[in-house]
């Protein structure tokens, strides 16, 4: 079945460092990637997606390439905030209609000033 | 921006008693879904939801869960008889169709059983 793996946190930065969270995925077939974020006290919230291999998705400054030969879809940040301090789920959803998303453990990810 | 609703943003209630918790998913998507997150872990897929009916589940989503749609605006999950292991955030989601699309959550909705 489908399956990611992420990264376990926390991770802590300091504010304008370069930020990198590794996500690995397996699944049958071509699935299409996210990354979610989790602001404390708050829902899931897409971040950014892609949907074939060699996409970029990006978003706020992140970004995240989907690349089907190392199965990874890694999230980074050049320049953190403090603002940028959350839970970071990495997901993949199959091409089939209705298809669930299949989450990662998440990452906190701590920014510190 | 069209968003998923829910509600109530949380709830607390006696082990064994029945819950339902609300949702309004965005008015022209199509599928439907549950998940969970207990504190601190993973976002887990509790059920999917099509054409007024289960297209998927896990095996969380046990004979003491359902889902309807009984009004084609709302969609409700109900726990029968609520045990102390179901406190968690319950997040309704939906898609406009299948395949590669966006999945929208709403803010949740914190269950704690006592």
């Amino acid at each position: 079945g489908n399956s990611v793996t992420q990264m376990e946190g926390p991770v802590t930065l300091s504010e304008e460092a370069f930020l990198t969270i590794n996500c690995t995925y397996t699944a049958t077939g071509y699935p299409s990637l996210f990354w979610y974020v989790q602001y404390p006290g708050e829902g899931l919230q897409l971040l950014l997606k892609a949907t074939k291999a060699d996409d970029k998705g990006s978003n706020k400054g992140f970004e995240a390439t989907y690349r089907k030969e190392t199965t990874s879809f890694h999230l980074e940040k050049g320049s953190v905030q403090v603002s940028d301090s959350a839970v970071y789920f990495c997901a993949l959803r199959g091409k089939a209609a209705g298809n669930k998303l299949t989450f990662g453990g998440g990452t906190r990810v701590l920014v510190k000033p | 921006e069209p968003e998923v609703t829910q509600t109530p943003s949380h709830q607390v209630t006696q082990m064994g008693q029945e819950v339902i918790l609300r949702c309004v998913p965005i008015s022209n998507h199509l599928y439907f879904y549950w998940y969970r997150q207990i504190l601190g872990q993973k976002v887990e897929f509790l059920v999917s939801f099509y054409n007024n009916e289960i297209s998927e589940k896990s095996e969380i989503f046990d004979d003491q869960f359902s889902v309807e749609r009984p009004d084609g605006s709302n969609f409700t999950l109900k726990i029968r008889s609520t045990k102390l292991e179901d406190s968690a955030m319950y997040f309704c989601a939906s898609s406009e169709n299948g395949g590669g699309n966006t999945i929208y959550f709403g803010e949740g909705s914190w269950l704690t059983v006592v």
